[in-house]
């Protein structure tokens, strides 16, 4: 099962910060929160990853709850090339062997409006 | 520099019937996955392997069989297909076991079985 929870859908205007939230209320402490995106028909794409600090990069901005028991993606101007479905997903570092298993949920369908 | 790319994008194959579908990374990348995706259900990991020559079971593995004879290359069979097998298969790699070893992900195969 996943260990993350995310809402179903979530809509955003274009141009405008869309906030995504993810809880994971049962992370370990070697465990990573990472964030990948999946536009329709296309495979998943990484977007940011981060362990217990804020984490920002040239596509996104990753909030981590100081207990890290749940964080925010931030895309902070929306555009319509945005909509996607968004996996927030919890890995621990090192990974490898039986540890290798990436579990992704159902996402939150993000959908950017005109 | 491609990334990870599969093939074929699209097959329908009959009940009993077999195939494999190839994904070849261009990455150097160590690690190198198979998921399914199917409507609802996000993303399930099939097999995966952590090196050349190296396999291992993930969450839905019966059915498939694969084989990691090259570094670059990663295969999964499918025997006997079923209709249960219905699905868009996605392939990814990643570089290692370090913190910034995120997945990179092909474009998927969709395969139908009738």
């Amino acid at each position: 099962d996943a260990k993350t929870t995310q809402p179903t859908s979530m809509d955003c205007a274009e141009g405008r910060a869309a906030n995504l939230p993810c809880n994971h209320s049962t992370i370990s402490g070697n465990e990573y929160v990472y964030w990948y995106r999946q536009i329709h028909s296309q495979g998943p794409q990484y977007i940011i990853h981060g362990l217990k600090n804020n984490e920002t990069n040239e596509m996104a901005s990753l909030i981590i709850t100081e207990d890290r028991k749940s964080s925010t993606l931030i895309l902070p101007h929306a555009t319509l090339r945005d909509t996607a479905v968004y996996y927030c997903i919890v890995r621990p570092i090192p990974y490898g062997g039986s540890q290798g298993n990436l579990i992704f949920g159902k996402g939150t369908k993000l959908s950017v409006k005109p | 520099n491609a990334g990870v790319t599969q093939t074929p994008k699209f097959r329908v194959l009959k009940t009993g019937q077999s195939m494999t579908l190839l994904c070849a990374q261009d990455m150097n990348h160590e690690y190198m996955y198979w998921y399914r995706q199917d409507p609802g259900m996000g993303l399930r990991l099939i097999h995966y392997s952590v090196g050349e020559g190296t396999t291992a079971k993930g969450e839905v593995p019966d059915g498939y069989n694969v084989s990691r004879l090259k570094k670059q290359n990663f295969l999964l069979g499918l025997e006997s297909a079923a209709p249960s097998q219905t699905s868009v298969y996605f392939c990814a790699s990643s570089h290692g076991t370090g913190r910034n070893s995120p997945l990179h992900f092909g474009n998927g195969t969709r395969l139908t079985v009738t």
